[in-house]
């Protein structure tokens, strides 16, 4: 069966230091696969997209995220976090019809 | 600006009641869709409309309705028949007829039931 699996639910990092979000799917093919940030009370905003191609897609806020086929993961980075970048981050992936949503990672940042 | 409109925010109801959560959207998007959203389950998708007048079911339609008469708006019904509807519900929308365009998310509604 199709799967997301982000396997932290929660992670700390010091503001200034870098990031990685862990993000792993279960497919036949080649997935579309995505990774949006929830605020406290929000909607979902799309950071950044893979369909196909370049495997190092870069995002919005400075986020990028890189496919690994070998590895089956999508993990998500950024070299150097800000307060702001405090939220809850969840990967998907599939068709937009039938997309397969981690459970998410919450975000802290320390000063 | 274009997007996604949900109201109310907050949506107190009693247990045995039906309740609309409203979604408009004026992107001019096909498609469009409702998710639950649950501490620690990520999103779940309960309904999907690819077209007006056309929906689909997604994962965990049962106990809810909805209904697609416009382009622009797609309510969804919480019916009394939902056995655990506290939650957060989320509208999205998208261009493509469910292929690879990214999702627009509303603000979502939080339903509490007593």
């Amino acid at each position: 069966a199709q799967s997301v699996t982000q396997p932290d639910i929660h992670i700390t990092v010091s503001e200034g230091a870098s990031l990685e979000l862990r993000c792993n799917y279960s497919y036949g093919a080649t997935p579309y696969l995505f990774w949006y940030v929830q605020s406290p009370g929000q909607g979902l905003q799309l950071l950044l997209k893979y369909f196909s191609g370049d495997t190092l897609v870069q995002g919005i806020k400075g986020f990028e995220a890189e496919f690994k086929r070998s590895q089956s993961s999508f993990n998500l980075r950024k070299p150097s976090v800000h307060w702001s970048d405090a939220a809850e981050y969840f990967c998907a992936g599939g068709a937009t019809n039938k997309l397969i949503f981690g459970t998410g990672t919450l975000l802290a940042v320390q000063p | 600006d274009g997007g996604i409109t949900q109201s109310p925010k907050y949506l107190f109801r009693k247990e045995g009641q039906n309740v609309t959560l409203s979604c408009e959207q004026n992107l001019n998007h096909d498609a469009m869709y409702w998710y639950r959203q649950d501490p620690g389950q990520g999103l779940r998708l309960i309904y999907y409309s690819q077209i007006v007048n056309d929906f689909q079911k997604g994962d965990i339609a049962e106990g809810y309705s909805v209904s697609r008469e416009k382009k622009e708006s797609f309510p969804l019904t919480v019916t009394s028949a939902q056995k655990n509807p506290t939650a957060f519900y989320l509208c999205a929308s998208s261009t493509d007829r469910g292929r690879n365009s990214p999702l627009h998310f509303g603000n979502g509604t939080r339903l509490t039931v007593t």
